[in-house]
């Protein structure tokens, strides 16, 4: 099955700095890599996907991209906002397999 | 409100009774996934139903976990005889259908505390 790993757990960023968070995964056949959030009392929600066929995807402050080659994605979040602070998890499906295997998680503060 | 709901939000129980969880997923999915969450961890896969046939069990779903999805539409999950490792969040999530685009939608989950 899938091992998908993620760092940092803890993240402390002055708002207006940027963030990233990076994920590696085990299953080279894996073609779809999601980003969800997640707030207090809440499920996860996606913020940004990738798939497997393109290194990059931007929207608005978020983009992620991924290296196939080394098994790795990464989230960056630019221009950092309170409302930013949340819980982050990576994902990514074992091939043939519909289901998502999910990070750790990464717990973001936005610092005043 | 056309999200993921479930049903209860807590429940705290005594440690050997049973309970069910409910979930109603987005109408247009077909597909209707059981996540178990602990603190400080991600959301770690139960099950997961294509219509009402339950395609797949983790192996780490003991047999005292058994889920439904009689009409493809709800979805129960029941612990029986619970213990006190179950407190956890139990979330579900739907996705599929023919707009499928590989997102899981989360309901806000279920939480159970065993006393």
């Amino acid at each position: 099955g899938e091992n998908v790993e993620q760092h940092p757990s803890t993240l402390s960023v002055q708002e207006g700095d940027s963030a990233v968070i990076k994920c590696t995964y085990s299953d080279s056949a894996s073609n779809y890599f999601p980003w969800y959030k997640q707030e207090l009392g809440k499920g996860p929600q996606l913020i940004i996907d990738i798939r497997s066929n393109v290194g990059e995807k931007k929207d608005q402050r978020i983009a992620v991209t991924l290296n196939k080659t080394a098994k790795h994605f990464s989230l960056h979040i630019t221009e950092t906002q309170p409302e930013d602070s949340a819980v982050y998890f990576c994902a990514a499906p074992s091939f043939g397999n519909e289901k998502l295997t999910f990070g750790t998680g990464t717990r973001l503060t936005i610092i005043p | 409100d056309t999200g993921v709901s479930q049903d209860p939000r807590h429940k705290i129980t005594k440690r050997g009774q049973n309970v069910t969880f409910r979930c109603d997923p987005i109408s247009e999915h077909n597909r209707l996934y059981w996540y178990r969450q602990t603190l400080g961890q991600g959301p770690e896969f139960l099950t997961y139903f294509q219509n009402e046939a339950q395609l797949e069990k983790s192996r780490l779903l003991s047999d005292r976990f058994s889920a439904e999805r009689p009409k493809g539409s709800f979805s129960t999950l029941e612990i029986q005889r619970t213990e006190q490792g179950d407190s956890a969040m139990y979330l579900c999530a739907s996705g599929g259908g023919r707009t499928n685009t590989g997102e899981l939608f989360f309901g806000e989950g279920s939480r159970l505390t065993v006393l």
